[in-house]
């Protein structure tokens, strides 16, 4: 079982639909928790943090539930522009501070 | 805007060659990764360094795979021999440090193509 999982999609949406990604993670000394978004053949760019809270960007809402284990990212009003590969990633904060990535979310946005 | 660079961007080479990749990182950053990221997978990290030293390196496989950073600024990432399941983006990354939270930067990446 691989230590972060994400449904790898595609999602294909319209513009200005709201989507929303899910990531489970099973190792319980993850402490810090992150959403990178990756366009095709590029490299990952930092999105967002997760906070144990819930954390709001613009259109982009990420959510953490440790006792679940799961994460969550919402888009509302999905614009062309958001077409591409959503990596889940967790920071596991032993004595590597590893960075562990799930396999990403495709989406795809339509006009 | 300070950036990671990473060169050659595009690599094509025959099974049993060598290759070198080449990394520097943002100035000012003793963190430096590399990863390797397969298509449809997320990056895989292959070995971390605090300055000079390896920090991470239990994912590298050390019969063909080397890294060095000699002067804790840039570093090389080597395969020799190359096999045909190296195929891959090799995605090298820095951060101001190694412990607690810091944002990785990632470089534009190197495509190596083994045939």
């Amino acid at each position: 079982r691989k230590e972060v999982e994400q449904d790898p999609g595609p999602f294909n949406v319209p513009e200005g639909a709201t989507v929303a990604f899910n990531c489970t993670y099973s190792n319980s000394a993850s402490q810090s928790f992150f959403w990178y978004r990756q366009d095709c053949r590029k490299e990952p760019k930092l999105l967002m943090s997760v906070y144990s809270s819930g954390n709001e960007d613009g259109r982009f809402t990420a959510q953490l539930n440790r006792a679940s284990q799961y994460i969550s990212l919402l888009i509302r009003d999905s614009k062309l522009s958001d077409s591409a590969t959503y990596l889940c990633v967790v920071n596991r904060e032993d004595s590597s501070y590893k960075l562990i990535f799930g396999s990403g979310t495709r989406l795809l946005v339509r006009p | 805007e300070a950036e990671v660079a990473q060169s050659p961007r595009y690599k094509i080479t025959e099974k049993s060659q060598a290759v070198a990749f080449w990394c520097d990182p943002i100035s000012g950053h003793a963190t430096l990764y590399w990863y390797r990221q397969i298509l449809g997978q997320g990056p895989e990290l292959l070995v971390q360094f605090q300055d000079e030293s390896v920090v991470d390196d239990s994912q590298l496989p050390k019969d063909r795979f080397s890294a060095e950073r000699l002067k804790g600024v840039d570093s090389t990432l080597k395969i020799q021999p190359a096999e045909l399941g190296d195929s891959a983006m090799y995605l090298c990354a820095s951060s101001l440090r190694t412990s607690g939270y810091n944002e990785q930067f990632f470089g534009p990446g190197t495509r190596l193509t083994v045939l």
